[in-house]
């Protein structure tokens, strides 16, 4: 099976810059997401990484690396609305799902 | 272009009751798939379908039934609830290449089972 663990919860203030740590456990690896999520909403996708490295997207980055089955999502210049939950979800496996992790809770505090 | 849409948004049955869950996307994408996240938790995959008149167990199967109607609909049902299926229930569909794996969700549906 697949496994995830990412930390239950964040606090940081507006301005700042927070790291979300992703590590997996699966065979076959095909790529690591990361999706944002609001109180009562939908899930929403932020960023991909199939390959070792970082991919920038505005003020959200994401790295991978594969030989330690790690990841992080990174948020820079922090903003209020940024206060979400942030799950990490690994592809992978001979039926290549995708198995989301628990969630992390980011509070931006003012 | 609505994306993923989700009916109904709430539902309350009493244990034992029927009901089934629709979902519709309207972006011509092959799969689909069909999630429930409980409070505080990720989400779990229920089934999914690859691709039109096909489907496969995913996580937490047990108690459900689904149908790919055709390509852009994809159908949950709750045969006998039970209030362990109290719970949010997410649909997506997703495009998947070498560079992307971007699933796309639908508004939820909130079950309470009572």
């Amino acid at each position: 099976g697949q496994s995830l663990e990412q930390p239950s919860e964040v606090t940081a203030v507006e301005g700042a810059i927070v790291q979300i740590n992703c590590t997996y456990q699966t065979s076959g690896f095909y790529g690591l997401s990361w999706y944002q999520q609001h109180d009562g909403g939908a899930p929403t996708f932020l960023s991909y990484n199939a390959l070792d490295g970082l991919e920038e997207t505005g003020r959200f980055s994401s790295f991978l690396s594969r030989s330690d089955s790690y990841g992080y999502l990174l948020l820079q210049e922090l903003q209020m609305k940024d206060s979400a939950s942030y799950f990490c979800a690994v592809r992978g496996g001979s039926a290549r799902q995708l198995t989301f992790g628990s969630g992390t809770q980011l509070t931006v505090l003012p | 272009n609505a994306g993923v849409t989700q009916t109904p948004k709430f539902q309350v049955l009493k244990t034992g009751q029927s009901m089934t869950l629709q979902c519709a996307q309207d972006m011509n994408h092959n799969s689909m798939y069909w999630y429930r996240q409980d409070p505080g938790m990720g989400l779990r995959l229920i089934y999914y379908s690859a691709s039109e008149g096909t489907t496969d167990k995913g996580e937490v199967p047990n108690g459900y039934n689904v149908s790919r109607l055709n390509k852009r609909e994809f159908s949950l049902r709750l045969e006998s609830a039970a209030p362990s299926q109290t719970s949010v229930y997410f649909c997506a569909s997703s495009e998947t290449s070498g560079r992307t794996d971007t699933q796309y969700f639908g508004p939820g549906t909130r079950l309470t089972v009572l």
